[in-house]
């Protein structure tokens, strides 16, 4: 596609609830990053898969975090039990291929908010 | 760890020149990159430096170095649209970039 898109845009769940947010990355990109960004904060790694190697799981903040990627094509992240401090914007990013700095390009975001 | 140090916010006037900054300890490096976000948008990339030295892009300039564990981003002739919030973020050869928390600009006209 033209850009990275991610779905749903805002996402209003309870506390306790299970939410699953999906990414489609630029096609041909191999490299697929998820971040976390809470209200007025920096970009925080959660985790980052390339081409069929294992994904670097890093960054997740606990078990309740899980992502899977098919391919190099879509990737979902899923949060179990949503907790109100899981509220953020959730991004996702891909480059074409994660040698230097390749530049990532990031989708607008999903914005969970958690009540 | 990796850890990133910016200015919070600066505010600077229309046509005017401003500089942030930005110091990084980090276990490995090969390079520092700046983004650009404006409220509500996402992570737009600005540039890349690998290499001692200024690199330039129109209105834009980044600086590196590497022995100072230092680099700035430099906006010239500032506009309106350039309010926005600018990261700093280190590559190390692993995995994702690793982002400062931001400096928020502000334009006044």
């Amino acid at each position: 596609g033209a850009g990275v898109s991610q779905s749903p845009s805002n996402k209003v769940t309870e506390k306790g609830k299970d939410v699953e947010l999906r990414c489609d990355p630029i096609s041909g990109h191999t490299a697929l990053y998820w971040y976390r960004q809470r209200l007025g904060q920096g970009l925080e790694f959660l985790i980052y898969f390339q081409g069929n190697s294992a994904p670097d799981k890093s960054g997740l903040p606990s078990d309740r975090f899980s992502a899977e990627r098919t391919g190099e094509s879509v990737s979902t992240l899923t949060i179990q039990r949503t907790q109100q401090e899981d509220s953020a914007v959730y991004l996702c990013a891909s480059s074409l291929e994660p040698s230097r700095a390749d530049t990532q390009y990031f989708g607008p975001g999903t914005r969970l908010t958690v009540l | 760890g990796q850890s990133l140090e910016q200015p919070s916010e600066v505010t600077a006037v229309e046509g005017a020149i401003v500089q942030i900054n930005c110091t990084y300890q980090t276990s490995g490096f090969y390079g520092l990159s700046w983004y650009q976000q404006h409220d509500g948008g996402a992570p737009t990339f600005l540039s890349y430096n690998g290499l001692d030295g200024l690199e330039e892009t129109g209105r834009f300039s980044s600086f590196l170095s590497r022995s100072d564990s230092y680099g700035y981003l430099l906006l010239q002739e500032l506009q309106m649209k350039d309010s926005a919030s600018y990261f700093c973020a280190v590559y190390t050869g692993r995995r994702a970039l690793t982002f400062g928390s931001g400096t928020r600009l502000q334009v006044q006209p």
